[in-house]
């Protein structure tokens, strides 16, 4: 069981948009803990896709986006395209127990 | 170019002691505020963090498989290495290693809690 909880799958038509939520608690997000998004393409290695809530690494599109408001955060993805179909991890620090890094669940995105 | 390649045994059996080596290249484990981290997958399952060690040796360990991991560094080599004792079927899994992300400053705080570059992982089955 994920310290972050992430919905198992979340589906959408190309072109349009979907959001993926990440909960937490008073020991991760809520704490002031920033929350990141990792993209894995099947067969692949995770991919940093946003850090710091809202920031994009250089070569990310802006189709991306995140944002984070108190106990929990949220991936947004606008303008659905073939290739987005992947799973989408969310990952926090955890300052309980002298401090983890902890990821959600994990949410396949179907593309329809 | 930051990049990283975990290596070690693709199978071993129950009871018995796991060593996977990450070597890497790109960065320096000496230089302040660098990690390097170790992520497992199941299959099929989500990911979860195992350990990681920083520049100064300091090290962190999943608190609920402490007990059964070492990790270490040489730094002359660019290698980190994991120990996990006691391995069981269900350790059986995708290891990644990966580099920690550069330290970044909103809203009145910096933070480094992330990783931005991931090995290709290396999948160690546990079975007799």
């Amino acid at each position: 069981q994920s310290v972050l909880t992430q919905p198992p799958s979340v589906s959408g038509a190309p072109g349009q948009k979907v959001t993926i939520s990440c909960t937490g608690s008073s020991s991760n997000i809520g704490a002031g803990y920033d929350v990141h998004w990792y993209q894995q393409l099947p067969g692949s290695a995770p991919k940093l896709l946003i850090y710091g809530n809202s920031i994009r690494p250089s070569g990310v599109p802006d189709r991306f986006s995140g944002s984070k408001s108190g106990t929990s955060a949220s991936l947004a993805i606008t303008g659905l395209q073939g290739e987005d179909e992947a799973d989408y991890y969310c990952q926090s620090y955890d300052s309980s127990l002298g401090g983890s890094w902890v990821f959600g669940g994990g949410t396949k995105l179907t593309v329809l | 170019q930051i990049t990283l390649k975990e290596s070690g045994p693709t199978l071993v059996k129950p009871t018995q002691t796991l060593t996977l080596t990450c070597s890497f290249s790109g960065f320096s484990l000496s230089s302040s505020g660098v990690y390097v981290g170790w992520i497992r997958q199941p299959p099929g399952k989500a990911l979860e963090w195992l350990a990681l060690i920083y520049w100064n040796d300091d090290k962190r360990y999943s608190p609920s498989l402490k007990s059964r991991l070492t990790i270490t560094k040489d730094t002359s080599k660019n290698q980190v290495v994991l120990i996990m004792t006691n391995m069981d079927p269900v350790d059986t899994a995708t290891y990644y290693c990966a580099h920690s992300g550069p330290v970044y400053c909103s809203g009145g705080s910096c933070q480094m809690y992330y990783f931005d570059y991931w090995g290709q992982g290396t999948l160690v089955t546990v079975s007799s």
